[in-house]
């Protein structure tokens, strides 16, 4: 199985802070990296697909980037309800895997 | 609007079986695949199954494959996870998610809220 491995697990920012996020792959997977917001007791979020395409409806204040084994989702500047857990996912070959998630904090 | 809605969550005895259904609206599942993400308790996000919209393409999590079977009725629009020999592991939030194409490799764009399976004695 891929093994998809993110950093950081949690951190904290403030409202207007320029945030990082990386995911590594076990193996070379092209850009079939996708991230997804999830806040407590809500729907998970598409932001971007395919590694750097932005979904429809998501703010440009969200970036992706990356191909081969390690991606990013960057965050130019943080508004207050993008405090969340963020999960990156491979669909290179199943099974699918996740991210263990890292955790955004005020 | 498009919209998937989960229900037949429970609490179940272990070794007991359930079937969770996915109801789409706002499209056909002859367009798109779906899949099933489970979120154990103090857990992260976890792939269980996937059905492409063809509906011959199935693939499974190692750890259902042989007691979870994913389907669906296209005459009623509604994805179904079938799930046997449950045990305390599966005990989790179950989401239903829509691929934004055909294939099951594209990402998922529409989440339903999630329905819950508690397997306990």
């Amino acid at each position: 199985d891929i093994q998809m491995t993110q950093s950081p697990s949690s951190l904290s920012a403030s409202v207007g802070d320029r945030v990082t996020i990386t995911c590594r792959a076990s193996q070379g997977i092209g850009t079939s990296v996708h991230w997804y917001q999830h806040k407590p007791g809500k729907a998970p979020k598409l932001l971007v697909y395919a590694a750097s395409s932005l979904q429809s409806g998501v703010p440009s204040r969200f970036t992706g980037s990356g191909s081969g084994s390690d991606f990013t989702l960057t965050i130019s500047s943080l508004q207050p309800e993008d405090f969340a857990t963020y999960y990156c996912q491979q669909s290179f070959l199943t099974p699918y895997t996740f991210g263990q998630g890292s955790k955004l904090e005020i | 609007e498009v919209q998937v809605l989960e229900s037949g969550g429970d609490l179940i005895q272990p070794g007991g079986s359930l079937r969770l259904s996915c109801a789409a609206s706002g499209f056909t599942l002859r367009t798109y695949a779906m899949t099933w993400v489970r979120q154990a308790p103090g857990e992260g996000l976890k792939w269980v199954s996937s059905i492409s919209a063809s509906g011959v393409g199935t693939h499974y999590a190692d750890s259902v494959k042989g007691r979870f079977i994913i389907s669906r009725d296209i005459s009623k629009n509604t994805v179904y996870l079938q799930m046997d020999s449950l045990t305390a592991e599966d005990t989790a939030i179950y989401y239903c998610a829509k691929s934004r194409r055909t294939g099951t490799n594209y990402g998922m764009d529409v989440w339903g809220l999630g329905t819950t399976v508690t397997v306990s004695s």
